[in-house]
């Protein structure tokens, strides 16, 4: 069975620096979907990046970027340029790509303070 | 972009009665939709998945006759909290996608909270 696993329950930044959540998964797979999502004060998930295990190359959203380490099974995000309206909780979530049931797994999730 | 709609977004019920919680895709139609529970300070825990037209798949731990699930349409899914009780109170979400190969779209949840 897949897992994820988020060592990080909380981290602080200051605003405007760059900060990096961890994010390991364990799976027998060789194809499956890698997601980080935030989930602000409003409880509303909301999807920051999303990453396909086939490709090599790491996603980048504006200040948001993964490293993807497939060999190691981690799945970073980092945060480029703190702002305080990224102050919220990460999960970081994996998904399998075989046919028939495409459900998530989360992590325990990481809050991410940020301070002005 | 995907849509999700959830309803109500808060609800109060009294210990033995029943509530139904709504959850519409707006802009696409979802054969599939996923139902979690979430804790105070803690992870999305999967209830079930449910598949419209069919019955849906609950997970393990997770009572059937307890949380009804129904996927009546293609943009529609309901989660019924049947003889609620203080420790079914917790935030309920739902998510569904137009394609697998994107991220899920989740609703903007419900909290339950039982009396």
């Amino acid at each position: 069975a897949q897992t994820v696993t988020q060592s990080q329950p909380e981290m602080s930044v200051q605003e405007a620096e760059t900060v990096t959540l961890s994010c390991t998964y364990d799976t027998s797979e060789s194809d499956y979907y890698l997601f980080w999502y935030k989930q602000p004060p409003s409880r509303q998930m909301i999807l920051v990046i999303r990453q396909e295990a086939y490709k090599q190359q790491n996603a980048t959203e504006n200040r948001f970027s993964v490293n993807f380490q497939k060999a190691a099974k981690s799945f970073s995000l980092k945060i480029s340029d703190s702002q305080l309206g990224d102050a919220a909780m990460y999960f970081c979530a994996y998904r399998t790509s075989t046919s028939g049931t495409y459900k998530y797994i989360f992590g325990t999730g990481t809050r991410l303070k940020v301070l002005a | 972009g995907a849509v999700v709609s959830q309803h109500p977004s808060r609800v109060i019920c009294k210990s033995g009665t029943s509530v139904k919680i709504e959850c519409r895709s707006l802009d696409f139609q979802a054969t599939t939709m996923f139902w979690y529970r979430q804790f105070p300070k803690q992870s999305l825990m999967l209830m079930a998945t449910s598949n419209e037209g069919s019955k849906a798949t609950y997970e393990q731990g997770v009572e059937k006759d307890k949380f009804l699930i129904n996927h009546a349409s293609l943009t529609l899914s309901t989660l019924t909290v049947t003889s609620a009780h203080p420790e079914d109170s917790s935030f309920y979400i739902c998510s569904a996608s137009p394609r697998t190969v994107y991220g899920y779209t989740f609703g903007s949840g419900t909290r339950l909270t039982v009396v």
